[in-house]
């Protein structure tokens, strides 16, 4: 079946720090996988996606890149910022094997203090 | 943009009563999901729908009923509520083929006393 797993939290990072978020997948097919930002109090946004192998997600400076032969989707930013305090979900859509159903990770708790 | 919005940010109810929890998307997609979220369990499905009438079970439809009478409208139903039904709840629509990146709306934080 499928199925994410993403490091637990919570995690506390000083601004400017080094960021990773771990996150392996487990799937029947070629699933696209993403990840999601929820802020608080907010619903969850889309950060960034990769729809195949080797593909590299990045926006607002945080990056992914699909690795089909570990089954890894980890979330890095060379940066942090305290505005990127919030909780991350790694997820996978595994169409046409599953419709368009997506599978979520627990999420993981970041907060960066200044 | 594309718009999810929930009826409420915030309820509580009784147990026992009759709850329902409104979806409305604004950019005619074919899908629509409800999660509830809970700490350390992440998102978790609990109807989603591909079409006008039609649903699916997901993976925690006890307790709970859908509707879609419309495209764009997708209702959460809670027969009996129970406390165990405390949680936060959330709406997404996706196009699908052949993007299916979902959209969410920011929640509704149900309490169940």
């Amino acid at each position: 079946g499928n199925s994410v797993t993403q490091m637990e939290g919570p995690v506390t990072l000083s601004e400017e720090a080094f960021l990773t978020i771990n996150c392996t997948y487990t799937a029947t097919g070629y699933p696209s996988l993403f990840w999601y930002v929820q802020y608080p109090g907010e619903g969850l946004q889309l950060l960034l996606k990769a729809t195949k192998a080797d593909d590299k997600g990045s926006n607002k400076g945080f990056e992914a890149t699909y690795r089909k032969e570990t089954t890894s989707f980890h979330l890095e930013k060379g940066s942090v910022q305290v505005s990127d305090s919030a909780v991350y979900f790694c997820a996978l859509s595994d169409h046409p094997n599953t419709g368009n159903q997506f599978y979520f990770g627990t999420g993981t708790s970041l907060t960066v203090i200044p | 943009d594309v718009k999810v919005t929930q009826s409420s940010r915030y309820l509580v109810k009784r147990t026992g009563e009759k709850v329902f929890l409104e979806c409305v998307q604004d950019m005619d997609h074919e899908n629509m999901f409800w999660y509830r979220q809970d700490p350390g369990l992440g998102l978790r499905l609990i109807y989603f729908s591909y079409d006008v009438k039609m649903k699916e079970k997901g993976d925690i439809p006890e307790g709970y009923s859908v509707s879609r009478e419309k495209k764009e409208r997708f209702s959460l139903i809670l027969e009996s509520a129970s406390t165990n039904q405390t949680s936060m709840y959330l709406c997404a629509s996706s196009l699908g083929t052949p993007d299916y990146e979902q959209y969410f709306g920011p929640g509704t934080r149900l309490t169940v006393t």
